[in-house]
């Protein structure tokens, strides 16, 4: 079983669409929750960072991470074109830690 | 302030030729962590080090890789005898101390002919 799964898509959706992206993972000693985007041939850029369950947001993103069913999620909100990347997923039992990444969602927001 | 560096950014290699892949980490961070990606695949971790030290190299492939991050420069990513499989792109990451996330260089693209 791999420590985290993603649903690689690829998911189309209408610009100012919210965007639902999900990940599961398997060791509840997991901690600490990252969402990257990744852009065609570049480094994956961080975007979101949860410790442990709950909720953050900045501006039209939301990271959310329900550790009793081992699930994270990333929402986008009023989706630009400019969104159109990969989004991967990545958790760590501690700060220090190899990061565990899912394997990417396609998404492309259509203008 | 400048971010993760890798450099080249691109590297071809015949089939038994050496790659050397560098990495410096952000200014402030002492943590450097190498991850590959190949085609279609999510990112896999390779080896975690601090200056001087290996701290975790579970994800290394047994034979003819090696890594290094020295008291001076930056951290290299050795591979030998390279063969058409280790064609990727490799992802050097950087945190510190206080610092529980990863920040991630723009990755070299290693194709082996």
């Amino acid at each position: 079983q791999k420590e985290v799964e993603q649903d690689p898509g690829p998911l189309s959706v209408p610009e100012g669409a919210i965007v639902s992206l999900n990940c599961t993972y398997s060791n509840s000693a997991f901690q600490y929750f990252m969402w990257y985007r990744q852009y065609s041939r570049k480094g994956p850029e961080l975007l979101m960072y949860t410790y442990s369950s709950g909720n953050k947001e900045d501006g039209r993103f939301t990271a959310q991470v329900d550790k009793s069913s081992k699930y994270i999620s990333l929402f986008i909100r009023d989706s630009q074109p400019s969104d159109s990347a990969t989004y991967l997923c990545a958790t760590s039992r501690t700060g220090a830690n190899n990061l565990f990444f899912g394997t990417g969602t396609r998404l492309t927001v259509i203008p | 302030n400048a971010g993760v560096m890798q450099n080249p950014r691109h590297l071809v290699r015949r089939r038994g030729q050496e790659a050397r892949l560098r990495c410096s980490p952000m200014k402030g961070h002492s943590h450097v962590y190498w991850y590959r990606q190949l085609p279609e695949e999510g990112l896999k971790f390779m080896v975690y080090l601090q200056k001087e030290n290996i701290i975790d190299e579970s994800g290394m492939p047994k034979e003819r890789f090696s890594a290094e991050f020295p008291k001076e420069g930056p951290s290299i990513l050795r591979i030998q005898q390279v063969v058409r499989g280790d064609s990727a792109a490799y992802f050097c990451a950087s945190g510190g101390q206080g610092t529980d996330t990863q920040y991630f260089g723009p990755g070299t693209r290693l194709t082996v002919l």
